[in-house]
């Protein structure tokens, strides 16, 4: 167990619906990384805040969106879903921000009917 | 464009073998390298890293090696076992920490 919760683990919606995934870090890391796996993918860097701002942003879609609050769990938005936006979607968490280790939670499957 | 590449999706190997996994980065601001194991259901778990500045790391049964020049890293477990099978992701990093780049992973399988 990293530590590192994630809900829901499992989401099932339509196209065009709007889904907030969440994600609340180890005790006492400040920063927490979104990714996105699709199928046979590897992990794709979405997004970074630490200790409540955005950091870094890799290839996160407009339609897509995040913050972290003052508690330091953060959420994941998606909107106008697609069908391929189904995949897992992973968060992380590391006390600094930089290049220690990340510790992952177990995932949200989101599937996008 | 794919800057860390993991050119074998899979790789099978005989328990008590070594398993030796490939990595290439293209890019040269990439300083710090990790690997990863991911078992269904569950998300990746840190195995092992190095830094730019050394050539090998050890940890037990997990070595990384770095080549810089060219721009090639490799993980070896000695000896393999069942319980090594699993998905390994080589992941890269900049000296600020803030563009992780992982492969799409190399399914390892240790056959017994």
């Amino acid at each position: 167990d990293s530590g590192v919760t994630q809900t829901p683990k499992h989401l099932i919606t339509a196209t065009g619906q709007r889904v907030t995934l969440r994600c609340s870090p180890r005790s006492g890391d400040l920063s927490v990384y979104w990714y996105q796996q699709s199928l046979d993918q590897g992990l794709q860097f979405l997004i970074q805040y630490y200790n409540g701002e955005e950091r870094a942003k890799g290839n996160i879609l407009e339609r897509f969106s995040a913050q972290q609050f003052p508690d330091l769990h953060s959420e994941l938005n998606l909107s106008s879903l697609e069908l391929g936006d189904s995949a897992l979607y992973f968060c992380a968490s590391n006390d600094g921000g930089g290049k220690e280790t990340q510790y992952f939670g177990p995932g949200t499957r989101l599937l996008v009917l | 464009d794919q800057q860390v590449k993991q050119n074998s999706p899979s790789l099978s190997v005989q328990e008590g073998r070594i398993s030796i996994l490939n990595c290439d980065y293209t890019n040269s601001m990439f300083d710090y390298f990790l690997w990863y194991k991911k078992y269904p259901a569950e998300g990746p778990t840190f195995l092992i890293s190095i830094s730019s500045i050394k050539d090998k790391n050890e940890d037990g049964r997990f070595t990384v090696f770095l080549n810089k020049s060219a721009k090639h890293l490799s993980l070896h477990i000695v000896p393999s076992q069942p319980g090594d099978s699993a998905v390994y992701f080589c992941a890269a990093t900049d000296n600020y920490g803030q563009n992780f780049v992982f492969g799409p992973g190399t399914r390892l399988s240790v056959l017994p």
